[in-house]
């Protein structure tokens, strides 16, 4: 069974501190995505990648970076963490060359105390 | 801008009846459109998906209607189940490989 596996289920962390979020897919897919979803809000995409190295803002940049050194993984780095960047982080990679959406990882729940 | 969204945030149905959500959009030149589930604590998962040269799909107790006259886009489960109940996402690609997302519709099935 493909898929995209995110490395923690739930994660808490302090004010300030960096934070890494993994996300790794098995389906040799090139875009791979990180959004955030809050109640209201739905999702937002915060950055994507659609190839090794490559890296575009999404719709809310602001306090993330990411990294995709190789093809199956994607992480989202949280420079420095703030309590407003308590929110479900889920991971979705797809296709380039035919769009049959996405998959998406279980998410990972990180509060920031 | 163009978005996505949906009519019904919340909607509650009985066990064994029929459900329906429903989703306007506004990008006419979107050409595939799918329906994600969302159970809680889990990520969004494929249901159906439909290209915009069909007016309708069916699956396994879900069926997905177009209406591209208006915009619609509507996901029917058939004798809904308590294990139906989720937040129910509509998504459109309209511009290459990206999908927008609507905010979601919660589904709750009472027993």
């Amino acid at each position: 069974d493909v898929k995209v596996t995110q490395s923690s289920r739930y994660l808490v962390k302090r004010t300030g501190e960096k934070v890494f979020l993994e996300c790794v897919q098995d389906m040799d897919h090139e875009n791979m995505f990180w959004y955030r979803q809050d109640p209201g809000l739905g999702l937002r995409l915060i950055y994507f990648s659609y190839d090794v190295k490559m890296k575009e803002k999404g719709d809310i940049p602001e306090g993330y970076s990411v990294s995709r050194e190789k093809k199956e993984r994607f992480s989202l780095i949280l420079e420095s963490a703030s309590t407003n960047q308590t929110s479900m982080y889920l991971c979705a990679s797809s296709l380039v060359s035919r769009i049959y959406g996405y998959t998406f990882g279980s998410g990972t729940r990180l509060t920031v105390v | 801008g163009e978005s996505v969204g949906l009519h019904l945030p919340t909607l509650s149905v009985q066990e064994g009846d029929n459900s329906i959500i429903n989703c306007a959009y506004s990008n006419s030149a979107s050409d595939y459109f799918i329906w994600y589930k969302q159970e809680s604590g889990k990520g969004p998962q494929f249901i159906i998906d439909i290209r915009s040269n069909m007016d309708k799909r069916q699956g396994q107790r879900v069926t997905v209607l177009l209406n591209k006259t208006v915009k619609h886009l509507s996901l029917q489960i058939a004798a809904t189940q308590p294990g139906d109940s989720a937040v129910y996402f509509c998504a459109e690609n309209n511009a290459g490989n990206m999908l927008t997302f609507g905010g979601g519709t919660r589904l709750m099935v009472k027993p």
